[in-house]
């Protein structure tokens, strides 16, 4: 089976201050690693992704993750944040094996403060 | 728009009543995926359809809850004798596969379910 830990439930942080999601997933076999994100009142939208090759992922408004095997992790961070970035944000794992169904982790509300 | 739509987006009803929710995914995707979502948590799968065929039903699809996608296009969701516990917010996913066998899961808007 597969889990997805997110230890923060809530991460507060100042305009412009860099932050770091913490994700940690168990699995025996191996898995695709994505992270979500939720603004209020919207759907899930893919952040970033690793499937393969280079272990840091980019997104286009300057998230990054790294996958780390040896400590089964997959944080997210972001040098500078903004307002905008408030919200929801989900690690999941994916079993290469039979893609289909997301494992994901409890969540981490990213709060900005002007 | 050509995302995954859901309706109703919002749905409130009375204990015991029985209620049908709407995915229409993004076109020529074969895969269709229902998760849903508790107030603190992440989403959590139910079921997923690869054309019309139902593949897999999580536990935690009580025999109250059930999904087709009659035609391999829409789904319906239904859930009979709603309880206080099955307030959440649904949400469905569409992909199509490729041949790598990732396939990515476009979610839709969610529809939020209150029990009464």
């Amino acid at each position: 089976a597969q889990s997805v830990t997110q230890l923060d439930s809530q991460v507060p942080v100042f305009e412009e201050a860099p932050v770091e999601l913490r994700c940690n997933y168990s699995s025996s076999v191996s898995v695709y690693l994505f992270w979500y994100v939720q603004y209020p009142n919207q759907g899930l939208q893919l952040l970033l992704k690793y499937l393969s090759g280079s272990t840091l992922v980019e997104s286009i408004n300057g998230f990054e993750a790294e996958f780390n095997k040896s400590q089964t992790s997959f944080h997210l961070r972001k040098p500078s944040v903004h307002i905008s970035d408030t919200a929801e944000y989900f690690c999941a794992v994916l079993r290469m094996d039979s893609s289909y169904k997301l494992i994901f982790g409890s969540g981490t509300r990213l709060l900005v403060r002007p | 728009d050509t995302g995954v739509s859901q309706d109703p987006r919002h749905k409130i009803t009375k204990r015991g009543q029985n209620v049908t929710f709407r995915c229409d995914p993004i076109s020529e995707h074969n895969r269709l995926y229902w998760y849903r979502q508790t107030l603190g948590q992440g989403p959590e799968f139910l079921t997923y359809f690869q054309n019309e065929a139902q593949l897999e039903k999580s536990r935690l699809l009580s025999d109250r809850f059930s999904a087709e996608r009659p035609k391999g296009s829409f789904s319906t969701l239904e859930i009979q004798r709603t309880e206080q516990g099955d307030s959440a917010m649904y949400l469905c996913a569409s992909s199509s596969r490729d041949s790598t066998g990732y396939n990515e899961q476009f979610f839709g808007p969610g529809t939020r379910l209150t029990v009464l």
